[in-house]
């Protein structure tokens, strides 16, 4: 069975400091791993995925396959990064997602 | 609009009724899933229709709670004899499906429905 774990509910940085929210997911196979956001007062929406291996907004999340981890990353936190964050997995077309992270960036 | 259409937005009910809630797709995707979002959890995975196969319903909590999806389409989450503990936000979404170079594998998400039930 897969399984995606957020060990954190609640982070809080200040402004310009560097941002970490932690991913483990446990899944035999090759995971789609994924990090969507939800920005108050908005709709869940994909972030990025590790696929494209891409920068959005400033995050980058590394698939790290021995540690079963896909931690996501800013150097220097924003205010308007303050969001939910969630981490999923994709495998045969079903989503499972983490707890989620609400992540708070204080000025 | 383009986006995925869920309704009604806000839905309060009395224990023991029961309720319907519609998810409109993205036109042209085959794939929808129902989440529940609950103050202080996560995601919770309901249920998945692919094309024309038959739904993963692995997330239903229990029999109270069916949905089915017409012409591929639009879906219908139906919840019988509501509980106080269905209480959360019901959230649709709906991708591209499994094959194909254009499936880049995002879910695309309503606004969801809220649910309380007195």
């Amino acid at each position: 069975a897969q399984r995606v774990t957020q060990p954190e509910k609640l982070l809080s940085v200040f402004k310009g400091a560097p941002v970490e929210l932690k991913c483990n997911y446990s899944y035999s196979g090759s995971p789609e791993l994924f990090w969507y956001v939800q920005y108050s007062r908005q709709r869940l929406q994909l972030l990025l995925r590790h696929i494209s291996r891409e920068s959005i907004k400033g995050f980058t999340a590394d698939l790290n396959k021995g540690e079963t981890s896909f931690h996501l990353k800013k150097p220097f936190a924003q205010e308007e990064d303050s969001a939910m964050y969630y981490c999923a997995l994709k495998s045969a077309g079903k989503s499972t997602f983490g707890d989620g992270t609400t992540l708070t960036v204080k000025p | 609009g383009a986006g995925v259409s869920q309704s009604p937005s806000n839905k309060v009910t009395e224990k023991g009724k029961d309720v319907e809630l519609r998810c409109d797709p993205i036109s042209g995707h085959t794939a929808l899933y129902w989440y529940r979002q609950s103050l202080g959890q996560g995601l919770e995975f309901l249920i998945y229709f692919q094309g024309n196969s038959a739904p993963d319903k692995s997330g239903l909590p229990s029999d109270r709670f069916s949905a089915e999806r017409t012409g591929g389409s639009v879906s219908t989450l139906t919840i019988q004899r509501t509980q106080q503990e269905d209480s959360a936000v019901y959230l649709c979404a709906s991708s591209k499906g499994l094959a194909g170079t254009a499936n880049t594998g995002e879910l695309f998400f309503g606004e969801g429905s809220r649910l309380t039930v007195l």
